[in-house]
């Protein structure tokens, strides 16, 4: 099916550990950002690409790391989990950047660490 | 002051009523602005986007107010099942999109 999938949808982890979360999209969308979100607060930008090799920090970027080989792909790696990184993460893509265009979300994963 | 802030409610109203939220934003270049939906544990779902004219879907209509920065969105007939969070969301330049917490709706039997 078309759309924008995260994966997986849950994870509980330890401290120290790497964590990887995956996200796909089927619809050729040049953007794609990566959103935590927390009680208290609006969802905030982690990193974002605009299209594949190209990629900068948002908001809040510190203990995260990404890459974007291919267009459709732009997985968020946390490289040494820590416990403030509790979080529920929603990837998004847009048609092109401008801040005009709508974002599509995915479903969410929802990250505890232990 | 935050960059955007909407009242986080809850707004209990009964079936059938009137509901309006309105959104501010701090910064006067905003580009463009969106109400987003979001149901508890889900992911935000674009619900409209707002225009300087203003814009009409069904029983919702959005309106920007550039001079007082604000949006709003106000929903007629209310269903039990518009019972959700709203998100006003904000764009600025190329990727920056400013997300408010959220005002919960609860629409009553």
């Amino acid at each position: 099916d078309a759309g924008i999938t995260q994966s997986p949808r849950y994870k509980i982890t330890e401290t120290g550990r790497q964590v990887t979360l995956m996200c796909h999209q089927t619809w050729s969308h040049s953007y794609m950002f990566w959103y935590r979100q927390d009680l208290g607060h609006g969802l905030r930008l982690i990193y974002y690409s605009a299209a594949a090799d190209i990629t900068d920090k948002g908001e809040v970027p510190d203990g995260y790391v990404v890459s974007r080989s291919k267009t459709e792909n732009f997985p968020l790696t946390l490289e040494s989990a820590t416990r403030s990184q509790t979080s529920v993460y929603f990837c998004a893509s847009s048609k092109a950047g401008g801040g005009y265009n709508e974002q599509f979300f995915g479903p969410g994963t929802r990250l505890t660490v232990l | 002051r935050k960059e955007v802030e909407q009242d986080p409610g809850p707004f209990n109203v009964p079936e059938g009523a009137t509901v309006a939220f309105n959104c501010t934003y701090s910064n006067s270049a905003s580009q463009s602005f969106f109400w987003y939906r979001q149901d508890c544990r889900k992911e935000p779902k674009l619900l409209m986007s707002v225009y300087s004219s203003g814009n009409e879907d069904g029983r919702f209509t959005a309106q920007l107010n550039r001079a007082s920065q604000y949006i709003s969105l106000l929903i007629r007939d209310s269903k039990l099942s518009d019972s959700a969070t709203y998100l006003c969301v904000v764009g600025e330049g190329t990727y920056k999109y400013i997300f408010g917490t959220g005002t919960r709706l609860k629409v009553l039997a």
